[in-house]
């Protein structure tokens, strides 16, 4: 059973626009949020992280949702620009801990 | 800070036979962690080590996959015999601290003919 789906496996958005990626979760364990990017033949890196005590966690044009009574977190990429183009992973975890359980990933790609 | 390191970068093998990959982790970091990504897919935790020690491998399917990590840095995956399913990239990660994000190797990627 998938505990973290990514529904969308790609997006495309015009550059300067806001990209909207999506993550539901079905485990209510889940206490710790994270989104990963991944460009082709690297590994993952962090993007950005979410306590399930906040809503709302902000970095730069990077912005992360958290609706847990939805089981539900978004990331937000306002503006968006032709180097976010990428692979963008959600992930999840208990008690704030490291062991991750990851979505499928959605693909960014952001149109000059 | 050197990153997490891995080697081969790709391997080719045939089904039934086996194959080693290697990983040296972000000096310091005491946690490493083994995952598996097929095509299409997210990265799938295969196995858990603090220090030399497993924490977590119940997802490790134990039959042909063995991992070690000796003196507590680097550390190895083996596959024995390998299946046409094991075809992935297989990435190294490591972290500090509990709590702290992972910091992710460029992977092996690995086919199996």
């Amino acid at each position: 059973d998938q505990q973290v789906k990514q529904n969308s496996p790609s997006l495309s958005v015009q550059e300067g626009r806001i990209s909207i990626l999506n993550c539901d979760y079905t485990n209510s364990m889940f206490d710790y949020f994270l989104w990963y990017k991944k460009y082709p033949a690297e590994g993952p890196t962090f993007l950005i992280s979410i306590s399930s005590i906040k809503d709302k966690n902000e970095d730069g044009r990077f912005t992360v949702f958290l609706n847990k009574s939805a089981k539900h977190l978004s990331l937000h990429i306002v503006p968006s620009q032709p180097g976010d183009s990428a692979v963008y992973f959600c992930a999840a975890t208990p008690d704030a801990g490291n062991m991750l359980t990851f979505g499928g990933g959605t693909r960014l790609m952001v149109k000059p | 800070e050197a990153g997490v390191a891995q080697s081969p970068r790709y391997k080719i093998i045939e089904k039934r036979q086996s194959v080693a990959f290697w990983c040296n982790p972000i000096s310091g970091h005491a946690t490493l962690y083994w995952y598996q990504q097929i095509l299409g897919q997210g990265p799938k935790l295969l196995i858990q080590f603090q220090n030399n020690g497993v924490v977590d491998d119940s997802q490790l399917p134990k039959d042909r996959f063995s991992a070690e990590r000796l003196k507590g840095v680097d550390s190895t995956l083996k596959i024995q015999p390998a299946k046409l399913e094991d075809s992935a990239v297989y990435l190294c990660a490591s972290t500090r601290d509990r709590g702290a994000p992972l910091h992710f190797g460029n992977g092996t990627r690995l086919t199996v003919t």
